[in-house]
């Protein structure tokens, strides 16, 4: 089946830097991406949907200066928080649909800032 | 912004139980479907029903959805402690567009 393969799967960083989550699709085009944030006891809130060739389109109320989206590829996304901050830390997870009229997730990425 | 209420949000059962949760949501759809959690790990895809379906199975898991009451219900029959895991719904409008999450259902199974 299709499977989305999402790096690193945890990081902790030091406030004030920049981390860079990877999506790939391994077995499929995905021309569009969604990136989703999740925070402790809480659902999966979507941060931005991400199209292949273009720019990202983001949430109400996300900085899209702060976090960076690139989608370069029909199989790879990137989400880039900058300058992170304590209050950025929580559960990231990207989505792509699979053609299947299904969505698959990747595994999520931890991020703490310290 | 969430669109979608489940109930209940924290649900314990013995093993063998069978376990009920709901979902409702405020829109149309196109699908609606269900993901489990388990914690701090990606979502695992459980079963998907069509708007036009009324109820799907698949194994231990049956999904109603009464699109006149905007509701959807999950129901895992002879559930097992692995099946602890937290438990949303998600709605699209059309296929491959946005999902829309649930509040989701913490499920715990006693063994």
């Amino acid at each position: 089946g299709a499977v989305v393969s999402q790096h690193p799967s945890w990081v902790i960083c030091k406030s004030g830097t920049s981390v860079k989550i990877e999506c790939r699709s391994l077995d499929f085009q995905a021309t569009t991406m969604f990136w989703y944030r999740q925070f402790p006891k809480q659902s999966l809130m979507l941060m931005a949907t991400s199209n292949e060739g273009s720019k990202a389109t983001y949430e109400q109320g996300v900085e899209k200066d702060k976090f960076l989206i690139n989608h370069a590829s029909l199989t790879l996304s990137t989400l880039t928080v900058t300058s992170a901050h304590p209050e950025d830390s929580s559960f990231y997870i990207c989505s792509a649909a699979d053609g299947n009229y299904g969505y698959t997730f990747g595994s999520g990425t931890r991020l703490t800032v310290v | 912004s969430q669109q979608g209420e489940e109930d209940p949000q924290a649900l314990s059962i013995q093993e063998g139980e069978n376990a009920t949760m709901n979902c409702s949501y405020k829109t149309s759809i196109n699908n609606l479907q269900w993901y489990r959690q388990n914690s701090g790990r990606g979502l695992v895809h459980l079963i998907l029903i069509r708007s036009n379906e009324r109820e799907k199975h698949s194994g231990r898991l049956r999904v109603t959805l009464d699109t006149s009451k905007k509701s959807s219900s999950l129901l895992i029959t002879a559930s097992r402690a692995a099946d602890t895991a937290s438990y949303f719904c998600a709605t699209d409008l059309t296929s491959g567009s946005r999902l829309t999450f649930g509040e989701g259902t913490q499920l715990t199974v006693n063994p």
